[in-house]
């Protein structure tokens, strides 16, 4: 079952312009982590937040998290042709070894 | 070192036939996962192994899934008497140990059933 709900479902913007995508999900969490998928093959981990964690940064990725609104984001800056791709939000809960993903946005940008 | 490898890359198969799909997580990683995704249903967890611990299935479709992991290491996800809904990419992830930590994904194997 999914747990997270990306948004929005699909994203296109310009080069250079930043990409922000959100996740919701409805149960507690030990830590969510976001990935990317080209070509739908294999996820490439980019970042994980643990529960305790506001933000956190990585290069061009700011991840933001807040247990309150069991909700996250993913801002990409200063995008580039290289990032179009999906991406997807995934959680971990307190008492499970799964990841939980969500359905994924699809980033679409245009040099 | 290596990320998780999985064999084969692709594969076709009629409908009724066995399949054996081979994970090679990250050497020293103790947690492999798999994954499959399909397009109606998103990603999906299948079954989680854990060191030594009985691994845990709650995520597989049917009796017809099974997976084994030998020496801590390779794992192995058969399916049998395949039918057209099981087409879809299964993905094996390994971590290093519990949940605290990221997961790596494999390249997947397509797996079309005709």
């Amino acid at each position: 079952s999914q747990q997270g709900e990306e948004d929005p479902q699909a994203l296109s913007i310009q080069e250079g312009e930043n990409a922000t995508m959100n996740c919701s999900y409805k149960t507690s969490i030990n830590n969510l982590q976001w990935y990317r998928q080209n070509s739908g093959r294999g996820l490439v981990h980019l970042i994980l937040i643990r529960s305790n964690e506001r933000e956190k940064h990585s290069g061009r990725l700011r991840v933001t998290l807040d247990t309150s609104k069991k909700s996250s984001s993913l801002l990409i800056t200063a995008s580039r042709a290289a990032d179009t791709a999906s991406y997807f939000c995934a959680t971990s809960g307190r008492s499970q070894g799964n990841l939980i993903f969500g359905k994924g946005t699809k980033l679409s940008v245009k040099p | 070192g290596a990320g998780v490898s999985q064999s084969p890359s692709n594969k076709v198969t009629e409908k009724g036939k066995d399949v054996e799909l081979r994970c090679d997580p990250i050497s020293g990683h103790t947690a492999l996962y798999w994954y499959r995704q399909s397009l109606g249903q998103g990603l999906e967890f299948l079954i989680y192994f854990q060191g030594n611990s009985a691994p845990d299935k709650s995520g597989l479709p049917s009796d017809r899934f099974s997976a084994e992991r030998t020496g801590g290491s390779v794992s192995t996800l058969t399916i049998q008497r395949t039918q057209q809904e099981d087409s879809a990419v299964y993905l094996c992830a390994s971590s290093l140990s519990t949940t605290r930590d990221e997961q790596y994904f494999g390249p997947g194997t397509r797996l079309t059933v005709t």
